[in-house]
Formats: C-alpha cells, sequence, structure tokens
C-alpha cells in the first residue's frame, strides 16, 4: 500500500531564508504526487503536481519540488520565506487507477512558522 | 469557475444526533471525493463519486455513513447516530480523471 512520510511536524524558519520540506513516498511506478497548503480552518489549496517528465516542477508563490526516484522523495523548497507562508504544509500521492489515480493519501503534514 | 463549496462550514451537534454535510464541485468537473481530516493529521480518504456511481469507500467509513450524488451533480454526506470521535474537519474534492482535485473549505463538525 502507498503511504507518505514527512518527517518533519513542525519547522520554524525566518522571514527571507530558503526553505525545504522533506517527502518520502512508498510506491513501487513513478507515482503522482502533490503538495498542497493549508491555512488555519480552511481547505487545501495545490502548490504543485508531479506527473512525470522534469523532475523539478515550479509551482504557485515561487514553490518548487524535485522529484528523486531514487530517494524515494519530493520535497518542496523556496529560496526566501514570506511571512504569509505560515501554514500546514501536506504531501499527498495518487493512489493509481485505471487511466490514472483516484484518491490521494496524504502525509501528517509539517507546520510552518515564519519568524519575522 | 466558483470553486468548491460546501455547507455548512460549521456544525455544533449532540451525540446520537444525525448531520448531513452538502458538497458542490466544480461544474465540469466528474468525479467528487470525501476526506476527513482530525486534529495535527493529514485528510483521510472516506469515498469517491464518478458521476453518480460511488466507485470506491474507505473502512473508515462505517454503517453510519452514507454519501450519494444523485444526479451526477452536488454530493451529500450524512453521519447517524454520531459519536464523539466523528469530530473532525470534513473535507469534499472535485475534478477529472487523472487531473488536480480541488478542495472545498471543508465542514468541521463538532460532537458534543
Amino acid at each position: 500500500a502507498q503511504s507518505v512520510t514527512q518527517p518533519d511536524i513542525h519547522i520554524t524558519v525566518s522571514e527571507g531564508a530558503s526553505l525545504e520540506l522533506r517527502c518520502n513516498y512508498s510506491y513501487g511506478a513513478t507515482p503522482y504526487l502533490f503538495w498542497y497548503v493549508q491555512s488555519p480552518g480552511q481547505g487545501l489549496q495545490l502548490l504543485l503536481k508531479y506527473f512525470s517528465g522534469d523532475t523539478l516542477v515550479q509551482g504557485i508563490k515561487g514553490f518548487e519540488a524535485e522529484f528523486k526516484r531514487s530517494q524515494s522523495s519530493f520535497n518542496l523548497r523556496k529560496p526566501s520565506v514570506h511571512w504569509s507562508d505560515a501554514a500546514e504544509y501536506f504531501c499527498a500521492v495518487g493512489s493509481p487507477s485505471s487511466g490514472g489515480y483516484n484518491k490521494l493519501i496524504f502525509g501528517a503534514g509539517t507546520r510552518l512558522a515564519v519568524h519575522p | 469557475d466558483t470553486g468548491v463549496s460546501q455547507n455548512p462550514r460549521h456544525k455544533i451537534t449532540k451525540r446520537g444526533q444525525n448531520v448531513t454535510f452538502r458538497c458542490d464541485p466544480i461544474s465540469e468537473h466528474n468525479r467528487l471525493y470525501w476526506y476527513r481530516q482530525t486534529l495535527g493529521q493529514g485528510p483521510e480518504f472516506l469515498t469517491y463519486f464518478q458521476n453518480e456511481a460511488q466507485l470506491e469507500k474507505s473502512r473508515l467509513l462505517s454503517d453510519r455513513f452514507s454519501a450519494e450524488r444523485p444526479k451526477g451533480s452536488f454530493s451529500t454526506l450524512e453521519i447517524q447516530r454520531t459519536e464523539q470521535g466523528d469530530s473532525a474537519m470534513y473535507l469534499c474534492a472535485s475534478g477529472v480523471l487523472q487531473e488536480t482535485q480541488y478542495f472545498g473549505p471543508g465542514t468541521r463538525l463538532l460532537v458534543l
């Protein structure tokens, strides 16, 4: 069965510093991979996704992620964090089905705090 | 594109009562998903529909839970005889095959 691990429960960075959030997945073939962000009391917003092709994907709000098959990782990065980036970040993998994927399997999330 | 909407946004109920939540997906999306999120956890899959057909249900979805999508548009999730363990955020998402799932704002349920 697929699973997603986000090793860091909480991360605190200073505004303007770089950020990397870790995500490891367990799945044999090339997975459908996602990063979502959730602000307090809100639904989830898609930051970026990887289905195939170039392993470095660009997303919204200046985020990017790199798919590394050898490490089963899909880490999220941002070169300079803004105070508005404080939120909870979820990595997810799509459970494969005929023609694509259906349900999403999420990690437990990483809560990001940003110091001024 | 008005996005996925969910109603109500908040619901407080007493243990043993029934509750029903509604999800209105993005209009052209034929897939609709329900997830549950408890405090400090990632969302967990409950069930999904393709058009009006319910194609998969999680083992998390006990007999007290039922979901419908009668005309392939909006969906309802009903919980009968609520328990305190049902307190959670219930998230709805919609999409099309193999494409992004777009999430609604969620319905937060508190069972007293």
